[in-house]
């Protein structure tokens, strides 16, 4: 079936360097994909969000990119701080479909 | 931004007890919410969709009669495990989408069954 994948698991970042996190989907009729940050206990937080008629898309210190040719999406995080330190999840729907495919996920810890 | 509240946090219960999470849009009304499940370093699971006034949509595999949800106003959604056992341990997630179509998700309830 459709999925959305994660490259890696795990990502250590020495704090003040910029992280990347990527992630694969497979659904070519994905439109809206979205980057959550989970911290430990707690539901998932909104960070960004890109639709596919767009390449990149900025926000604080964060940008998505989007390649549609290779269906990969990528989470740029910029001067990492400790408080970056989660996990972090893509997602994908498609239009008409209500529902949110989440990705598998990928650890990020920023060392001090 | 919206504000999705769940109550409780966490809970311990018996085997064999029902237990009942809240969800609750705060600050916009949500036709549809939202239910997942997630184990631990594992990504959310969607159990279900609940509609406001009508049945909820569960996701193959998932037991209806013992995940029972209710969606009776535009701003609350519940989710009762029904004689719950160890196995059902896990972090239940609420989620909703606000007017502007993103989704905004509860803090998430631990439930340990004993």
């Amino acid at each position: 079936g459709e999925s959305v994948g994660l490259h890696l698991p795990t990502l250590s970042v020495q704090e003040g360097d910029n992280s990347i996190i990527n992630c694969a989907y497979s659904n070519s009729a994905s439109d809206y994909f979205i980057w959550y940050k989970q911290e430990s206990g707690k539901g998932p937080q909104f960070i960004i969000d890109i639709r596919s008629n767009m390449d990149k898309r900025q926000g604080q210190r964060v940008t998505v990119l989007l390649n549609k040719t290779v269906k990969h999406l990528s989470l740029q995080i910029a001067a990492t701080q400790p408080g970056d330190s989660a996990v972090y999840f893509c997602a994908e729907n498609s239009f008409g479909n209500e529902k949110l495919t989440f990705g598998t996920g990928t650890r990020l810890t920023i060392i001090p | 931004g919206a504000v999705v509240s769940q109550h409780p946090s966490w809970v311990i219960c018996k085997s064999g007890t029902s237990v009942k999470i809240e969800c609750r849009s705060l600050d916009f009304q949500a036709t549809t919410m939202f239910w997942y499940r997630q184990f631990p370093k594992q990504s959310l699971m969607l159990m279900a969709t609940s509609n406001e006034g009508s049945k909820a949509t569960y996701e193959q595999g998932v037991e209806k009669d013992k995940f029972l949800i209710n969606h009776a106003s535009l701003t609350l959604s519940t989710l009762t495990v029904t004689s719950a056992h160890p196995e059902d341990s896990s972090f239940y997630i609420c989620s909703a989408r606000g007017d502007n179509e993103k989704l905004f998700f509860g803090s998430g309830t631990q439930l340990s069954v004993l």
